[in-house]
This record gives C-alpha cells, sequence and structure tokens, in this order.
C-alpha cells in the first residue's frame, strides 16, 4: 500500500535554531518524493522535489531535504529557522507519470522567539 | 510557480443549497484535481482529470461531481451540501510533460450550517 507517515504532528523550536522534519513513505513503485507548505488558510505551495541524482535536494526558503532509500524516508532540514517558517509541512509521494500523490498528515511547526 | 485561482476562498451555506466551487488556471496545464482537507489529516483526492471531457473518481468518495470542458476550468459542485460537506476543498494543477508536479490554489473553505 502506498503512504507517507509524518511522526511529528507538531513541532516547536526557537527562532535560529536547526529544524528537521521527518517523512517516512510506503511506496511500490519509483517514488517521486515532494516537501509542501502550507500558510494559514492557504493553498500548498511547493518547497522542493526529488526524482533521481543527488540525494541531497535543495528548496527554496533556505530548505534542504535529504532521500535515503535504505531507510524509504526523506527528510527536510534547515539549518536556521526563521519566524516565518511557522506553518504546516506535507511531506508527498508520487509516480512521473501518475496521477495520485500520497500526502502525510502533516507537522505543525510553531516558531518562538 | 503555476497561477491557479479559487473562489469563493469562503462559503457558508445552508442544508440542501447547491452550491459550485471554481477553480481555473492559466498555466495550460492537462491535469487537474481536486483534494478534500480536513484538519490533522492527510489531503485526499476525491476527483482528477487528465484533460478536456475526462474526468475520474479519486480515492476519496465524494458526492460531488466535476466537469473539464474547458482547459483552464475545472469546477466542482455539490447538488445539495450538507453539514458532513464541511471541509476545506483544494485544487490542483500539473502538466504532464514535466513529471506531473502539481500546483496548488489557495483553497475554499466550505462551512455547512
Amino acid at each position: 500500500a502506498q503512504s507517507v507517515t509524518q511522526p511529528d504532528i507538531h513541532i516547536t523550536v526557537s527562532e535560529g535554531a536547526s529544524l528537521e522534519l521527518r517523512c517516512n513513505y510506503s511506496y511500490g513503485a519509483t517514488p517521486y518524493l515532494f516537501w509542501y507548505v502550507q500558510s494559514p488558510g492557504q493553498g500548498l505551495q511547493l518547497l522542493l522535489k526529488y526524482f533521481s541524482g543527488d540525494t541531497l535536494v535543495q528548496g527554496i526558503k533556505g530548505f534542504e531535504a535529504e532521500f535515503k532509500r535504505s531507510q524509504s524516508s526523506f527528510n527536510l532540514r534547515k539549518p536556521s529557522v526563521h519566524w516565518s517558517d511557522a506553518a504546516e509541512y506535507f511531506c508527498a509521494v508520487g509516480a512521473y507519470t501518475g496521477n495520485q500523490f500520497y500526502f502525510g498528515t502533516g507537522t505543525s511547526l510553531t516558531v518562538i522567539p | 510557480e503555476a497561477d491557479i485561482y479559487q473562489t469563493p476562498r469562503y462559503l457558508v451555506i445552508g442544508t440542501g443549497k447547491k452550491i459550485t466551487l471554481e477553480c481555473s488556471q492559466t498555466m495550460g496545464h492537462d491535469k487537474m484535481y481536486w483534494y478534500q482537507q480536513d484538519p490533522g489529516m492527510e489531503l485526499h483526492l476525491i476527483h482528477y482529470s487528465y484533460g478536456v471531457n475526462s474526468t475520474e473518481k479519486g480515492d476519496l468518495s465524494s458526492e460531488s461531481t466535476v466537469s473539464r470542458i474547458r482547459t483552464e476550468h475545472f469546477p466542482l459542485t455539490l447538488e445539495s451540501a450538507r453539514p458532513s460537506h464541511t471541509s476545506q476543498y483544494l485544487c490542483a494543477s500539473s502538466d504532464s510533460a514535466k513529471a506531473n508536479i502539481q500546483y496548488f490554489g489557495a483553497g475554499t473553505r466550505l462551512s455547512v450550517l
């Protein structure tokens, strides 16, 4: 079965601290992996994606993610969090030519001064 | 970034009313999608379209219907709204020639009283 697990429902970090959001997936084919961010009352904005090649991918807003096939993981990281990063983060997996994206339940990030 | 627009952003309506949620994209994407999003839950695909006059139901059963008579337009209709339809509805589009990366609108938050 295809699924995405984000084990952390909510994370609180101090501004300037580093951040890692976890994502594990189960997918029967070659996975294409995505991280999206959703600010309150908004739609989802694409942060970064992994299709193939270098397993460390860079995204917008200073985010990066590392694909680890052996662990079926695609964790999102940021070295220094800004207050504006407070939002909901969703990991998703899909196929290159498919229609279905499978989303995790999201991780809500709070940033404290 | 795709330009994808959803209207209305917020809608409060009484039980039994017919409603149509609008979604338009200006990027010429061939595929379009409707997701339902509830707090703390993953996004669930309710409808998608490969192109004009092509629509399919997603994994989550929905009483809504969709149509695609123009490439850029993918409205969702509820013939008789019920309180169980209260949710956020997100529209997305993708280009099948560009890895089907999905781009999302800002969403419509629907409340049925």
